[in-house]
């Protein structure tokens, strides 16, 4: 079975610092990778995803996620945090063996402080 | 690109009535279609997976009953919930993918519906 853990239920950054999100997961296939961020009261927006090539995926509003297989981690990263980047991240998997449904890590709220 | 509606924003209902919640992809044809449940301060519940044309499949420990979904068209999926319950009330989001056999494809969120029984 696939599963996917966000070890941290709380990041808080200063405005301007490096950020990190961690994720892990584990599936018995082939991964497929995804972020999402969800603001209070809306739906989750596609951040970025991992299929296969390039460790390192760039994906909107300045982030990107290293696939890294050996540790069985995608951390979402982002150079220098804005205020406007607070919200809940989600890391989700897709195992190629199990076909279409996604898998959500429990979220990590991220806070950036001015 | 990629974007998904969903209707009504937020609904309020009397114990015991029916809800009828659409999702719609504007700008795609989404062969595949979810619906989740959310929790305060909680991760995605998948409910079930429609096919167009095809009957939804639930997941586990889902009353199919409770939430009738119908995926009629390639861009409209509704979520139906049937006698509601103060329990029901919760934070109902759907996505869709244009693809029901790739699994690279992205599924892309609606902003969800905030359903209230009272």
């Amino acid at each position: 079975a696939q599963s996917v853990a966000q070890p941290e239920d709380q990041v808080n950054v200063a405005e301007g610092n490096p950020l990190t999100v961690k994720c892990t997961y584990s599936v018995s296939g082939n991964p497929y990778l995804f972020w999402y961020v969800q603001y209070p009261n809306r739906g989750l927006q596609f951040l970025l995803k991992y299929i296969t090539g390039d460790n390192l995926v760039k994906g909107s509003y300045g982030f990107e996620a290293e696939f890294n297989k050996s540790q069985t981690s995608f951390h979402l990263k982002k150079p220098s945090a804005l205020v406007s980047d607070s919200a809940l991240y989600f890391c989700a998997v897709r195992d190629y063996n199990y076909g279409q449904n996604f898998v959500f890590g429990p979220g990590t709220r991220l806070s950036v402080l001015p | 690109g990629a974007v998904v509606s969903q209707h009504p924003s937020r609904v309020i209902c009397k114990s015991g009535t029916s809800v009828k919640i659409e999702c719609r992809s504007l700008d795609f044809q989404a062969t595949t279609m979810f619906w989740y449940r959310q929790f305060p301060k909680k991760s995605l519940m998948l409910m079930a997976t429609s096919n167009e044309g095809s009957k939804a499949t639930y997941e586990q420990g889902v009353e199919k009953d409770k939430f009738l979904i119908n995926h009629a068209s390639l861009t409209l999926s509704t979520l139906t919930v049937t006698s509601a319950h103060p329990e029901d009330s919760s934070f109902y989001i759907c996505s869709a993918q244009t693809s029901g056999y790739t699994s690279t494809d992205t599924q892309y969120f609606g902003p969800g519906t905030r359903l209230t029984v009272l």
